[in-house]
């Protein structure tokens, strides 16, 4: 079933290629942030995290990317698949608590 | 480990009656988190419990509560349900400040 936004901005990119996914937070305090993937009908999945001291961060296939300066965080996914198809998110975490807040959302598309 | 899980699954409310969701953290995870979805508004939060304790709260109105029992294990409610309470209703728990989200419920008000 649905679980997004209807008019989420779309990224289509082709089998193989690189997707990289943007998003620009909201507060200069926030400390920690979360990239989630979600896919039609299941609850977010953690793909990757950074703190605010680091300015990349590497994990299998994907690097997220800080730049404090101008609050944007950026998701890297090298050689994108079918299964990478999903709805992207940003989140950031303010002042150390555990409240979470969501950007809006790109969704991935991968053609084969 | 098992993941997150949340009870029920769907679930159609009439107008104006109450409901309580359920939510299961992954063994260990003290911290749970309620979340909701909708298409026009995107991810918001709630609010969030640790050892039995609301210890964050979003802009959600009254109608809106949560508890959580001594094994974790938490439960969302929401009374006198409106039309704009339609949503997907997650639950997150997390040992540190990574949060691991459960399926969710599917909630319809008619």
């Amino acid at each position: 079933g649905e679980s997004v936004g209807l008019h989420l901005p779309t990224l289509s990119v082709q089998e193989g290629d690189n997707s990289i996914i943007n998003c620009a937070y909201s507060n200069s305090a926030s400390d920690y942030f979360i990239w989630y993937k979600q896919e039609s009908g299941k609850g977010p999945q953690f793909i990757i995290d950074i703190r605010s001291n680091m300015d990349k961060r590497q994990g299998q296939r994907v690097t997220v990317l800080l730049n404090k300066t101008v609050k944007h965080l950026s998701l890297q996914i090298a050689a994108t698949q079918p299964g990478d198809s999903a709805v992207y998110f940003c989140a950031e975490n303010m002042d150390s608590s555990y409240k979470l807040i969501f950007g809006s959302g790109t969704r991935l598309l991968v053609r084969p | 480990k098992a993941g997150v899980t949340q009870t029920p699954r769907y679930l159609i409310k009439t107008r104006g009656q109450q409901v309580t969701l359920s939510c299961s953290p992954i063994s260990g995870h003290r911290s749970v988190s309620w979340y909701q979805q909708t298409p026009g508004q995107g991810l918001q939060f709630l609010f969030e419990y640790f050892s039995e304790t609301q210890r964050n709260k979003g802009n959600f109105p009254g109608r809106f509560s949560g508890r959580q029992f001594s094994n974790s294990r938490s439960e969302m409610n929401v009374s006198t349900l409106e039309l704009g309470d339609s949503a997907l209703y997650l639950c997150a728990s997390s040992m540190g400040y990574e949060q691991y989200f459960g399926p969710g419920t599917r909630l319809t008000v008619t």
